[in-house]
């Protein structure tokens, strides 16, 4: 079946410095990728997705690409801020529609 | 923009006690997807909705029941709740049945069973 591992946290890191977040998939076929964004207390928001082998998507300086060689969707970026404090999903869609996700990445942002 | 519309957003019940969490997708969204979020874990699927129809199932247990409306929102019944059913439950839409459309999740509703 499908699976999605994540690179666990928590992660912790200074205003500005860089980000990754690793992400590599388990499928059959050909899934979509997602990262997924979820603050304190509130509910998933979709931060990018891509859905074909080397599509970069990018979304408020995140970045990840689809990458089926090495099956894997890394999140970056080039400089974290504060208010991007919160937990990570990677996600994959398959065949079946569903969502399948990661188990999640703690980032904390300190000024 | 509209956006996925859940309530309650919180809900309290008893051990074995009956709940309906009820899922409004975003407008001409006809696709309907119910997740589970336990405490510090990752959202796992329960079951999906296309056009009314059931269209896939995962882990979702024999004491839950989920239907689609005609007018595409979505309920998802919980009867004997146990203390493990405590977690917050997504609904999310989709405009179209297909492998590269985008999921929009809703805020959630927090269920504590006591």
């Amino acid at each position: 079946g499908n699976s999605v591992t994540q690179m666990e946290g928590p992660v912790t890191l200074s205003e500005e410095a860089f980000l990754t977040i690793n992400c590599t998939y388990t499928a059959t076929g050909y899934p979509s990728l997602f990262w997924y964004v979820q603050y304190p207390g509130e509910g998933l928001q979709l931060l990018l997705k891509a859905t074909k082998a080397d599509d970069k998507g990018s979304n408020k300086g995140f970045e990840a690409t689809y990458r089926k060689e090495t099956t894997s969707f890394h999140l970056e970026k080039g400089s974290v801020q504060v208010s991007d404090s919160a937990v990570y999903f990677c996600a994959l869609r398959g065949s079946n529609y569903k969502l399948t996700f990661g188990k999640g990445t703690l980032l904390t942002v300190n000024p | 923009a509209a956006g996925v519309i859940q309530s309650p957003r919180h809900l309290i019940k008893e051990k074995r006690e009956t709940a309906t969490l009820k899922c409004y997708p975003i407008p001409r969204h006809d696709t309907v997807y119910w997740y589970q979020q336990g405490p510090g874990q990752d959202p796992q699927f329960l079951i999906s909705f296309y056009e009314k129809m059931q269209s896939d199932k995962g882990s979702i247990p024999d004491r839950f029941s989920a239907q689609q409306f005609s007018d595409y929102h979505s309920e998802l019944n919980m009867s004997s709740l146990e203390l493990g059913d405590s977690a917050l439950y997504f609904c999310a839409s989709s405009p179209q049945f297909g492998r590269g459309e985008t999921q929009y999740f809703g805020p959630g509703t927090r269920l504590l069973v006591l």
